[in-house]
């Protein structure tokens, strides 16, 4: 596979629920965002690793919790999330950054959450 | 604050020329980028502007004026194929991407 890959592509929860959503990235890159992309809203930057360590954590709830256990993989879990959670979470990497940097970000698919 | 505007949502016929334009007020700039996201996809990158001026890839182009905050993306020759959201973004002094909320490009034949 190459680029970037997101699984699951559709999540449907209920709000006592735990889940997982996990991102992959076969272009060597060392950069690893997280996104929210709620309907006519701009792209909410949630969090970014850089070679594995956490650099930019948005005051996002902590029912969100990031991990990136190397380079190439990206799990956000979730767990007792609220019906306003709803959205598409979309990942992207880049070669470097976020700091100093201006390389490109590529993503994946985004998985279409939907909280009961 | 920081701001991104592009208008919501624009209709054009095939065949034809359409302008997208963002205007931007950043603490800073480094930069500006526009993606292509069709429905349920993922964005992918279109263009990258830093120094003023226009950019020519294929059918589309990218323009940045940085003494106005202003950018558009023209896409010629249109056709069905890009019926899409066009998202504009800048990348501010602390490279940060601030992002506009897009703009959904409707082609009619």
């Amino acid at each position: 596979e190459t680029g970037v890959t997101q699984t699951p592509r559709h999540l449907v929860m209920g709000m006592t629920n735990k889940k997982s959503l996990k991102c992959e990235q076969h272009l060597g890159h060392n950069a690893m965002y997280w996104y929210k992309q709620s309907a006519k809203k701009p792209l909410e930057l949630m969090f970014v690793y850089s070679l594995e360590e956490r650099v930019e954590n948005n005051s996002v709830p902590s029912r969100f919790s990031p991990e990136c256990p190397n380079s190439s993989h990206l799990f956000l879990h979730l767990h007792t999330l609220q019906p306003e959670d709803s959205a598409l979470y979309l990942c992207a990497s880049s070669q470097d950054g976020p700091a100093g940097s201006t390389d490109t970000q590529y993503f994946g698919p985004g998985t279409r959450l939907t909280v009961l | 604050g920081q701001n991104i505007d592009q208008p919501t949502e624009m209709t054009a016929t095939e065949g034809a020329i359409v302008q997208i334009n963002c205007t931007y007020q950043t603490s800073g700039f480094n930069g500006l980028f526009w993606y292509q996201q069709h429905a349920g996809e993922a964005p992918t990158f279109l263009s990258y502007n830093v120094l003023d001026g226009l950019e020519e890839k294929g059918r589309f182009s990218s323009f940045l004026s940085r003494s106005k905050g202003y950018s558009y993306l023209l896409l010629k020759e249109l056709q069905m194929k890009d019926s899409a959201s066009y998202l504009c973004a800048v990348l501010d002094s602390n490279y940060q991407l601030i992002w506009g909320a897009g703009t959904k490009l409707i082609i009619k034949p």
